[in-house]
């Protein structure tokens, strides 16, 4: 069965340097999450959408923004990076916003030097 | 704010041995979620309880939901090698199903 896809999968970056993490969720699905996993902690949300529209908003920061295309595919858009933006950063994605399971993909780790 | 904790942060067995693993939330949630991720990887979906009572099991692991309590746990039976791994409960949150994720409990089955 067809799962979500990240890419790309690791992405080295320098500070003040700007990132494009790509998401592509499982087909029919219309919902699509970001979270952001720092080393050793647990995935925090930073932000949503249904529908091509943003959904909610988690703890992300003013320098990153993000949106769902009408292939249904989502880009998170990352500027400015600093150190403590090296993290992995999942993609979830889910059919509807009362569906009760989302389905990760692999990650994108992101390293900031 | 909700707030999800998982208790022990850290848990280290021997194969054969029984143990439960721990998830408290802070408001009222009825869906309940258990994840398995192993080092550097994706996360697994384990269980998804969602309502009151629901018992869930798949091999060596049960999972349990206690809405009134606020409490899911996640029972190991007769622990293995390849259960080693961290794992994660989450609750979500509002209308729009984000995640809210518990702390995560590292396991370590030493043979």
């Amino acid at each position: 069965a067809a799962g979500v896809i990240q890419s790309p999968r690791h992405l080295i970056k320098e500070k003040r340097e700007t990132a494009t993490l790509k998401c592509y969720p499982i087909p029919r699905h219309d919902t699509v999450y970001w979270y952001q996993q720092g080393p050793g902690q647990d995935p925090q949300f930073l932000i949503s959408f249904y529908e091509k529209m943003q959904s909610d908003k988690g703890s992300i920061p003013d320098r990153f923004s993000a949106q769902q295309f009408s292939d249904y595919h989502s880009e998170l858009n990352m500027s400015s990076l600093e150190l403590g933006d090296s993290a992995l950063y999942f993609c979830a994605s889910s059919f509807g916003t009362s569906p009760y399971e989302q389905y990760f993909g692999p990650g994108t780790r992101l390293t900031v030097t | 704010e909700l707030k999800v904790e998982q208790n022990p942060l850290f848990l280290s067995m021997q194969e054969g041995k029984n143990y439960t693993i721990y998830c408290n939330y802070s408001t009222t949630s009825d869906r309940l979620y258990w994840y398995r991720q192993d080092p550097g990887k994706s996360l697994e979906s384990l269980f998804v309880l969602l309502s009151n009572g629901a018992v869930k099991q798949e091999g060596r692991l049960m999972a349990s939901l206690d809405t009134k309590a606020r409490l899911s746990t996640l029972h190991i039976t007769a622990a293995v090698h390849d259960l080693s791994a961290t794992y994660f409960c989450a609750v979500d949150r509002g209308a729009t199903n984000k995640l809210i994720f518990g702390t995560g409990t590292l396991l370590a089955v030493q043979p």
